[in-house]
């Protein structure tokens, strides 16, 4: 089946460790996103890509890092240089001159 | 900041319509109208979108005010697997969508 796939479902980190989320599609969409949701709050985009080696800082990039080294991989760095990463992440993708985003299930994040 | 505002929280019975208000006053005449609804700790889902015309598809219709300044998402029957929080979302471009908190809709048996 196609769609967008984001593991684990929980991660459990120490604070001060750095943390890798993957996301993976297959819909050959070019476009993928990253966005952070905290309790009772709308979605805030992280980065995008949309274009494989190219990708831009959304409205909350700080202490967070990507990379898009192939196109069906978005993975997310959590560094511990953000003050406060415990949130649920969520991924997207998209086709480039579309307007619909594709989500993947999320990946919820816990520092300890 | 999300171009879009809706109530925080509204019930239903089920099996009845559940409209959900949106008001988007300062949209532009090319940018879209769109719906998502998230079901606790999952990703958004898509609903409908549109631009001018009323909408419908096989989950909801979508009216759109003349002018644009609101839209009311309708959810024909709704059903207790309906009880989301639903974001109504003002883009132009794919990369520059931004989600207000939306409106918790509940559904009651």
């Amino acid at each position: 089946d196609g769609g967008i796939t984001q593991s684990p479902k929980y991660l459990f980190r120490k604070e001060g460790q750095n943390v890798t989320l993957s996301c993976e599609q297959n819909l050959n969409h070019d476009a993928m996103y990253w966005y952070r949701q905290d309790p009772g709050q709308g979605l805030r985009l992280i980065y995008y890509s949309q274009i494989v080696n190219d990708f831009q800082k959304g409205d909350i990039a700080e202490g967070y890092s990507v990379s898009r080294e192939k196109k069906e991989s978005f993975p997310l760095t959590v560094t511990s240089a953000q003050k406060n990463p415990t949130a649920f992440y969520l991924c997207a993708s998209s086709q480039v001159a579309a307007n619909e985003q594709f989500f993947g299930p999320g990946t919820r994040l816990t520092v300890l | 900041d999300a171009k879009t505002t809706q109530p925080t929280s509204m019930d239903c019975a089920e099996g009845r319509a559940a409209n959900l208000p949106c008001n988007h006053s300062t949209i532009s005449g090319n940018e879209y109208v769109y719906w998502y609804r998230q079901i606790h700790s999952q990703g958004p889902q898509y609903i409908i979108h549109g631009l001018k015309n009323n909408e419908t598809n096989e989950m909801a219709s979508l009216i759109i005010t003349e002018d644009r300044k609101s839209s009311t998402l309708i959810l024909p029957h709704a059903t207790l697997r309906d009880t989301a929080v639903y974001y109504c979302i003002v883009i132009l471009r794919v990369d520059k969508i931004i989600f207000g908190k939306g409106t918790r809709l509940h559904i009651l048996p």
